[in-house]
């Protein structure tokens, strides 16, 4: 089945570094990229995604990266604040099932002040 | 906004034991999952439902769990027997579209089940 790698599993930035998270996928088939923020204790929020049918995608300090032929996608938070201090989920939608999006194993990004 | 609710927030119960997990989705979304959590985990797929019926379900959703739309708005997961295992963050979620053309997911704050 499906699989998403991420990496890495903790990242720790000094407040305004920029932060990266990589994740691959093994489906080359799949098109549908989203990134979950989620903090503790709290549910899953959807920050930013990505179809296959595009390279990049920005919003204000967050984009997203895909690479098909290499089969990643990246996540880049610029001018990171303490309140980005989260877990980040990369997911993807395999092809052969829709229906359900495959999680990453989780960033934990810590923002020092 | 609209959001996913659910219900309990949080459940204690013993081995064996039958628990339903309740969910509100969001009135216009057609497509309703369970996923779950496992404390310090990712968070991993249980099952989908669409049109009345289990679009996909993973190899954890066995015999032993269930779903339900029993009205037009709530959503349930059933665990028939429940097992040390079964300890968890329990995640219902929602979405406009769903299959080929797979949309954001709207996650419910969760239904940690605790089994002793």
């Amino acid at each position: 089945g499906e699989n998403v790698e991420q990496h890495p599993s903790t990242l720790s930035v000094q407040e305004g570094d920029s932060a990266v998270i990589k994740c691959t996928y093994s489906d080359s088939a799949s098109n549908y990229f989203p990134w979950y923020k989620q903090e503790l204790g709290k549910r899953p929020q959807l920050i930013i995604d990505i179809r296959s049918n595009v390279g990049e995608k920005k919003d204000q300090r967050i984009a997203v990266t895909l690479n098909k032929t290499a089969k990643h996608f990246s996540l880049h938070i610029t001018e990171t604040q303490p309140e980005d201090s989260a877990v980040y989920f990369c997911a993807d939608a395999p092809m052969d099932s829709s229906y359900k999006l495959i999680f990453g194993s989780g960033t934990r990004l810590l923002v020092r002040p | 906004e609209p959001e996913v609710t659910q219900t309990p927030s949080h459940q204690v119960t013993q081995m064996g034991q039958e628990v339903i997990l309740r969910c509100v989705p969001i009135s216009n979304h057609l497509y309703f999952y369970w996923y779950r959590q496992i404390l310090g985990q990712k968070v991993e797929f249980l099952v989908s439902f669409y049109n009345n019926e289990i679009s996909e379900k993973s190899e954890i959703f066995d015999d032993q769990f269930s779903v339900e739309r029993p009205d037009g708005s709530n959503f349930t997961l059933k665990i028939r027997s429940t097992k040390l295992e079964d300890s968890a963050m329990y995640f219902c979620a929602s979405s406009i579209s769903g299959g080929g053309n797979t949309g954001e997911l709207f996650f419910g704050e969760g239904s940690r089940l605790t089994v002793l």
